[in-house]
């Protein structure tokens, strides 16, 4: 089955500065990468997500990469701000299989100001 | 978007109760999944919850602990039996929407068992 590998586990950076959080999968046929930012107390929510028919993808200071090839993707988040501290999960997921996402181990990211 | 409301949100609980989260979309999903997500940790798939047909559970995870019901396409249920410490944790209950793969999660329901 897949296997998510996330990395770092946690992330300090000052305000300002851009963080990147990098996951590797196994199962080359997941075809579908969201990243999920979890607040303290709260659900899972969905910030951003790729297709693996494309490269890259951004959305205002997020951008996530895929390296279809070498079988990673990563995270982007350029400066950073205070309220983007949190916990920051990717996952990986196979269309054609009836299962749910397969999580990394996520990544604490706090922004210092 | 999905919008996924669990109820209660929070409980305090004595070992050897049971618990019974409840979970409500505000669409009809056919795929709906029960995580577990202890303090610091990942989230670990419990069950996949799909209406008409029985819940399959993951690896480590057994019916009787973690009864589920899904009586239709918007709403489900996760009982924790016979709670004791080991239980508290935060279950959380997503759906899925098939039309873009994209998974969705409730708030929630933070579980303490002393």
């Amino acid at each position: 089955g897949e296997n998510v590998e996330q990395h770092p586990s946690t992330l300090s950076v000052q305000e300002g500065d851009s963080a990147v959080i990098k996951c590797t999968y196994s199962d080359s046929a997941s075809n579908y990468f969201p990243w999920y930012k979890q607040e303290l107390g709260k659900g899972p929510q969905l910030i951003i997500d790729i297709r693996s028919n494309v490269g890259e993808k951004k959305d205002q200071r997020i951008a996530v990469t895929l390296n279809k090839t070498a079988k990673h993707f990563s995270l982007h988040i350029t400066e950073t701000q205070p309220e983007d501290s949190a916990v920051y999960f990717c996952a990986a997921f196979r269309s054609s299989g009836n299962t749910p996402l397969v999580f990394g181990k996520g990544t604490r990211l706090s922004v210092i100001a | 978007s999905a919008v996924i409301s669990q109820k209660p949100s929070r409980d305090i609980c004595q070992r050897g109760t049971s618990l019974t989260i409840q979970c409500q979309v505000d669409s009809q999903v056919t795929m709906m999944f029960w995580y577990r997500q202890q303090p610091g940790q990942s989230l670990t798939l419990i069950a996949t919850a799909n209406q008409g047909s029985e819940a399959t559970y993951e690896s480590g995870f057994v019916i009787d602990k973690f009864p589920i019901s899904r009586p239709n396409l918007t709403f489900s249920t996760l009982t924790v039996s016979n709670m004791s410490p080991e239980d508290s944790s935060i279950y959380l209950c997503s759906v899925l929407d098939t039309a873009t793969d994209t998974q969705y999660f409730g708030p929630g329901t933070r579980l303490t068992v002393l």
